[in-house]
């Protein structure tokens, strides 16, 4: 939405280079997570999951990594293009629960 | 293959009115969810339903309610509205729910005044 998170952590990139986006999930037990990226005016939109039975999971440009003795998520996006701008949630379910949790979200601007 | 669509964008109402929102999900999926989104809280779980049943809900007051239809399209209701509840109410479909991919529609933006 437009006003999504007014004062997110924002991480600043140039075009081309990698960005790498973190999030400390909260429940030990959850054993899937997705994220998102809502541009303004939005809902979320998916990128790429991963279970907890992986540590690293590759889409297009896109890397995932869990770390799930630190409970750390992380994603990794290859050569940032100014369409990469937006708002970048991580979600974490567990088993049987049907809901998400989700992290308060980083804001990427990508810099020309 | 239609997205998730969710009527209507934008609403606005005031205090102690009550509103209901649509989400039509993705054709065959058949778990919908609902998430109230603001600056201040980010992204909070409403309920989820499938094939017509609640099977979870958030910390929300009774105030806030839901029913999903046998074709899966869901409703979501909010009573008595307060200044508060304005926000951007999300709906997501999914195949099953649960471990399994979440696809959210643009939301419908409502104002409270």
């Amino acid at each position: 939405g437009e006003n999504v998170g007014l004062h997110l952590p924002t991480l600043s990139v140039q075009e081309g280079d990698n960005s790498i986006i973190n999030c400390a999930y909260s429940n030990s037990a959850s054993d899937y997570f997705i994220w998102y990226k809502q541009e303004s005016g939005k809902g979320p939109q998916f990128i790429i999951d991963i279970r907890s039975n992986m540590d690293k999971r590759q889409g297009q440009r896109v890397t995932v990594l869990l770390n799930k003795t630190v409970k750390h998520l992380s994603l990794q996006i290859a050569a940032t293009q100014p369409g990469d701008s937006a708002v970048y949630f991580c979600a974490e379910t567990s088993s049987g629960t049907y809901k998400y949790i989700f992290g308060t979200g980083t804001r990427l601007k990508v810099l020309a | 293959k239609a997205g998730v669509t969710q009527t209507p964008r934008y609403l606005i109402k005031t205090r102690g009115q009550q509103v209901t929102l649509s989400c039509s999900p993705i054709s065959g999926h058949r778990s919908v969810s609902w998430y109230q989104q603001t600056p201040g809280q980010g992204l909070q779980f409403l309920f989820e339903y499938f094939s017509e049943t609640q099977r979870n809900k958030g910390n929300f007051p009774g105030r806030f309610s839901g029913r999903q239809f046998s074709n899966s399209r869901s409703e979501m209701n909010v009573s008595t509205l307060e200044l508060g509840d304005s926000a951007l109410y999300l709906c997501a479909s999914s195949l099953r729910g649960g471990e399994a991919e979440a696809f959210f529609g643009q939301g419908t933006r409502l104002t409270v005044v």
